[in-house]
């Protein structure tokens, strides 16, 4: 069955540092997306991404955050320079040809940031 | 504003023990409410996706419904291996999600 798959699933950098997370979403799904889960809180919507642009972002999504498709397979988000309260878990999902579409979620990478 | 509240926040059920799980939503342009469960440490795993009121959906020992204003998980005979956090989404272009209800089944 196809699954959305995410690297690393554990990155732990410095506070300052520029972070890179990657994720392939299933195949022939069209929209992407990123969420992050603070410990002990709810999954937030960060960004969606539809044709090559965001279609979406919320308040998180910053100045310090970006999102790419390189190719026709990987996802990226980027965080230029991470602060302590980037430690999250960051779930890659992705859906198919309608913005209703089921999401699908990857494991997550879980940022630590110190 | 857009708002999903999950009720309770934990339930412990003994095994064979059936019980719901609340998800009671305030949004505008509902394009669908999603159940997944989450175990520790991973990613949300879809369960269902209900798009109008009164539609309900079946799988194994769980039973989601919808209605204008909330969601219900019921839980049929749990077994151990049914201790999840269980969350709602509803969707509006974006997910927004419930904080989960925590369930623990003993056997």
């Amino acid at each position: 069955e196809p699954e959305v798959t995410q690297t690393p699933s554990h990155q732990v950098t410095q506070m300052g540092q520029e972070v890179i997370l990657r994720c392939v979403p299933i195949s022939n799904h069209l929209y992407f997306y990123w969420y992050r889960q603070i410990l002990g809180q709810k999954v937030e919507f960060l960004v969606s991404f539809y044709n090559n642009e965001i279609s979406e972002k919320s308040e998180i999504f910053d100045d310090q955050f970006s999102v790419e498709r390189p190719d026709g397979s990987n996802f990226t988000l980027k965080i230029r320079s991470t602060k302590l309260e980037d430690s999250a878990m960051y779930f890659c999902a992705s859906s198919g040809e309608f913005r209703g579409e089921t999401q699908y979620f990857g494991p997550g990478t879980r940022l630590l940031v110190l | 504003e857009d708002q999903v509240t999950q009720s309770p926040e934990a339930l412990r059920l003994q095994e064979g023990e059936s019980s719901s799980l609340n998800c009671s939503y305030t949004v505008s342009g509902l394009r669908g409410l999603f159940w997944y469960r989450q175990d520790p440490g991973k990613g949300p795993e879809f369960l269902f996706t209900l798009y109008s009121a009164g539609e309900e959906k079946e799988k194994e020992r769980l039973k989601a419904t919808l209605t204008k204003k909330e969601s219900f998980l019921h839980i049929t005979a749990p077994k151990p291996e049914d201790s999840a956090t269980y969350l709602c989404a509803v969707n509006t272009g974006k997910l927004i999600f419930g904080q989960g209800t925590t369930l623990q089944v003993k056997p």
